[in-house]
């Protein structure tokens, strides 16, 4: 069955260190999206990938940075982590069609990071 | 820019009762796209429904469906017949043109036997 998996699932840093998430996602999905969500908040958009070596910047990407060489990665980095950072990190993926609005994300499970 | 408020923390429901969680959206986007997500204690995003801005009838998925009422730009997601396991906190989202979608702030249900 395809999937989409983060790795790690539980992290904690120092603040300044650099630290990557993974996001693998095995449904041949063009679209790929990383979320923040905050203690008792919804999610926001970080950054976003409409495919290989397209990436954009969402809502909050501040010390963010994402790379797409491949369909089916799409990992997150933070240059140098700060305790605002402290969150959890929600990487999803979704077909892409003409009308761009419709389409189901999936969401993988959560990588709970925090930044001491 | 899209915006999402759902103005209610939290609510009780009766199990075996119909809940009605409130969304009300903003959006310039002519096309645009209604979502409402699940996530239990576990942590994990469950899609539950979908409506389209252009389609005229309501979504029904099972106990879900949503109350779609474009002119007063709201959509509501109804939970029939609630059970224990539907205790969890709901998101409403919206997408319009690229698929990005916007959260609220979430609506936290819990079910009372």
């Amino acid at each position: 069955d395809a999937e989409i998996t983060q790795s790690p699932r539980h992290k904690i840093t120092e603040t300044g260190r650099q630290v990557t998430l993974a996001c693998h996602q095995t449904w041949n999905h063009n679209n790929m999206f990383w979320y923040r969500q905050d203690l008792g908040h919804g999610l926001r958009l970080i950054h976003y990938s409409y495919g290989v070596h397209d990436t954009n910047k969402g809502e909050v990407s501040d010390g963010y940075s994402v790379s797409r060489s491949n369909t089916e990665d799409l990992p997150l980095t933070l240059e140098s982590a700060a305790s605002s950072q402290t969150s959890v990190y929600f990487c999803a993926s979704s077909e892409s069609t003409r009308s761009g609005t419709g389409n189901e994300q999936f969401f993988g499970p959560g990588t709970r990071l925090t930044v001491l | 820019a899209q915006k999402i408020t759902q103005t209610q923390p939290g609510m009780f429901v009766q199990e075996k009762e119909a809940v009605t969680l409130d969304c009300t959206y903003d959006t310039s986007d002519p096309s645009y796209g209604l979502f409402w997500y699940k996530q239990p204690s576990s942590g994990e995003m469950i899609f539950l429904i979908y409506q389209g801005s252009y389609d005229q009838q309501n979504a029904t998925e099972g106990r879900y469906s949503l109350n779609f009422q474009k002119a007063r730009k709201s959509a509501n997601l109804v939970i029939s017949a609630s059970q224990l396991g539907d205790s969890a906190m709901y998101f409403c989202a919206i997408s319009a043109a690229g698929n990005k979608l916007t959260f609220g702030g979430g609506t936290r249900v819990l079910v009372k036997p």
